[in-house]
């Protein structure tokens, strides 16, 4: 089975920048969330879809960060604008049902200068 | 606030030594516990997990993991390690399942395995 899929693999931009991730989760996997990675600490979940919907979004900073996952396939999650301290790496990671194990992809390393 | 703390956060063996990775969790609840592993490059995979049942887990790889439930510890153990080993390991809790498959990770413990 294919894995998830996240793009770019990398990203450098400037403070006050934008920018966009993209995930494509394991076909026919309903759960699918965005996890942060700072450097040194594990991953920090920042949102979670149940097909198309939000389940959990209590620690998505909602004045920069914004997620969707428009027909419960694939999401996207934009950082506007961006922070030094958003430097981390952003996993996507989908499920089959609520509470199976996790599927990560590759992530994205995004780095703010 | 739920919370997993790995008491380790860099671990240094010999090829052969034996492997224990401590890992403690704040909930006291019905939890599911997991290892996962992330290699050089690669992506986070699953190691081994903790529904309910015998409390000791056999999971890929040669790794076990004893859930001791009055310690609230799900330690990660190798009765040998190899080369192979060298990555980092993340212990995680799903505290349940009315918190809808949401992972609590600790901060991980990087193996590095000397040849």
């Amino acid at each position: 089975e294919a894995g998830v899929a996240q793009s770019p693999r990398y990203k450098i931009i400037e403070k006050r920048q934008s920018v966009a991730f993209w995930c494509n989760p394991i076909s026919g996997h309903a759960t699918l969330y965005w996890y942060q990675q700072i450097l040194g600490q594990g991953p920090k979940l920042l949102i979670q879809f149940q097909n198309n919907g939000v389940v959990d979004d209590s620690q998505l900073p909602k004045d920069r960060f914004s997620a969707e996952r428009l027909k419960g396939v694939d999401s996207t999650l934009k950082i506007q604008p961006a922070k030094l301290e958003d430097s981390a790496v952003y996993l996507c990671a989908s499920s089959s049902v609520q509470n199976s194990p996790l599927h990560f992809g590759n992530g994205t390393r995004l780095t703010v200068t | 606030a739920q919370s997993v703390s790995q008491h380790n956060h860099h671990v240094i063996l010999s090829e052969a030594a034996s492997l224990e990775l401590g890992c403690n969790y704040s909930y006291g609840g019905t939890v599911n516990l997991f290892w996962y592993v992330q290699y050089p490059g690669q992506h986070l995979q699953l190691l081994l997990k903790y529904f309910s049942g015998d409390p000791l887990v056999k999971g890929i790889k040669g790794f076990e993991a004893e859930f001791i439930k009055s310690k609230f510890s799900f330690n990660l153990r190798k009765p040998s390690v190899q080369w192979s080993d060298t990555a980092e390991y993340f212990c995680a809790v799903n505290a349940g399942y009315n918190q809808g498959g949401k992972l609590i990770f600790g901060q991980g413990t990087e193996l590095s395995v000397k040849p």
